[in-house]
């Protein structure tokens, strides 16, 4: 079983829309988490961590739920921008430095 | 600031035959990790280095994977020899060594499309 699993999408969405998408993680002790975005052949960038409380930051909510081990991201008013693949990603280790256990990604697709 | 920066871009090499990839972090920052993505699969951790010092390279599928850190700046990553499925991009990120309690972004360099024929 993979340590972060995604829905590889792709989820077409038209612009002004908005979009939402999950993942899973299988270790408990699991201790934070994360979204990243990566565009084509690009490198993977912090979209913004995900807290217990849940998070906004514009146009974008992020939900932990960690009695399901589930992460959500949502994305409200869909822009041509947003088309790009979206990484979750999970910290397992107790430091604050420690590797990044990613999911496959799911894939976003904003169309005119 | 320059972000981290890796060389070369790409590389395509012979089953067999050698490649060392290099990696500059962002100046300042002690962390420097080794990430990979093969073909369809997700990016999975290699290695951690806390300046020269390996911290933490259970990622490392194999011994012809030898990675190194000299001076606690720049570092290599040399695949000897070769094999197919080595093909992937592979990913520097850098991060701050700051106290424990809080989360220090890793940023990405713009990897290496290592491809073995």
């Amino acid at each position: 079983r993979k340590e972060v699993e995604q829905d590889p999408g792709p989820f077409n969405v038209p612009e002004g829309a908005t979009v939402a998408f999950n993942c899973t993680y299988s270790n408990s002790a699991s201790q934070s988490f994360f979204w990243y975005r990566q565009d084509c052949r690009k490198e993977p960038k912090l979209l913004m961590s995900v807290y217990s409380s849940g998070n906004e930051d514009g146009r974008f909510t992020a939900q932990l739920n960690r009695a399901s081990q589930y992460i959500s991201l949502l994305i409200r008013d869909s822009k041509l921008s947003d088309s790009a693949t979206y990484l979750c990603v999970v910290k397992g280790a107790t430091d604050s430095w420690g590797k990044l256990q990613f999911g496959a990604g799911t894939q976003v697709v904003v169309t005119p | 600031e320059a972000g981290v920066t890796q060389f070369p871009s790409h590389s395509v090499i012979e089953k067999g035959q050698t490649v060392t990839l290099r990696c500059d972090p962002i100046s300042g920052h002690d962390n420097l990790y080794w990430y990979r993505r093969v073909m369809g699969k997700e990016i999975k951790f290699l290695l951690h280095f806390v300046k020269e010092s390996k911290q933490d390279e259970s990622g490392m599928p194999n011994n012809r994977f030898l990675a190194e850190r000299t001076g606690g700046t720049y570092s290599t990553l040399k695949v000897q020899p070769a094999e197919l499925e080595d093909s992937g991009v592979y990913f520097c990120a850098s991060s701050v060594q700051k106290g424990t309690g809080t989360y220090n972004e890793q940023f990405f360099g713009p990897g290496t499309r290592l491809t073995v024929l």
